[in-house]
């Protein structure tokens, strides 16, 4: 079983909509949670950490339930910008990352 | 400001050839991380420099891979006699601390092997 599971999508969703998806863990020990953002063909970049009481910043919202292990997000008015695979990330020990297989969302005018 | 960078971008290598790819990471930045990322998937660990000392290579695939950083900056990763399962864009990343936080990644060497 893979750390980190997320649904692939792909989400096709047209602008102004909200779009939200999830994943989950499998380690009960982590201690930091991200949303990261690749871009086709780029690299990773962060998003947003994901706190316990749930975060948000701008249009984005975070949500972390840790006796589920589950984290989600949430993205309010889409963007065509907002098109991108979206990586779920877990921290499972002080330094290393562990990234999920990234959930595609594809806005469209 | 200088990000990450790495070297080559593009790499086509024979199966049986050795390669070497370099990670020039931000300048300052104590942590650097080296990642494999196959087609459709998010990126895998693989190895975990503290300044020079490595402290963690458990997600290297195989002894063929072996990575260096011997002056705490610049690091290399090496893949000897390559495979074709070797083929996958390699990232590298710094941080600035040792902590789990921020990784900032470079492009990334997309390396072909035939």
């Amino acid at each position: 079983r893979k750390e980190v599971e997320q649904d692939p999508g792909p989400f096709n969703v047209p602008e102004g909509a909200t779009v939200a998806f999830n994943c989950t863990y499998s380690n009960s020990a982590s201690q930091s949670f991200f949303w990261y953002r690749q871009d086709c063909r780029k690299e990773p970049k962060l998003l947003m950490s994901v706190y316990s009481s749930g975060n948000e910043d701008g249009r984005f919202t975070a949500q972390l339930n840790r006796a589920s292990q589950y984290i989600s997000l949430l993205i309010r008015d889409s963007k065509l910008s907002d098109s991108a695979t979206y990586l779920c990330v877990v921290c499972p020990n002080d330094y290393k990352l562990s990234f999920g297989a990234g959930t595609t969302v594809t806005v469209r005018a | 400001g200088a990000g990450v960078s790495q070297s080559p971008r593009y790499k086509v290598a024979k199966r049986g050839q050795d390669v070497a790819l370099r990670c020039d990471p931000i300048s300052g930045h104590v942590s650097l991380f080296w990642y494999q990322q196959a087609l459709g998937q998010g990126p895998e660990f693989l190895t975990y420099f503290q300044n020079e000392a490595q402290l963690d290579k458990s997600g290297l695939p195989s002894d063929r891979f072996f990575a260096e950083r011997p002056e705490g900056s610049v690091s290399t990763l090496k893949i000897q006699r390559t495979q074709q399962e070797d083929s996958a864009v390699y990232l590298c990343a710094s941080s600035l601390l040792v902590t789990c936080n921020e990784q900032f990644f470079g492009p990334g060497t997309r390396l072909t092997v035939l």
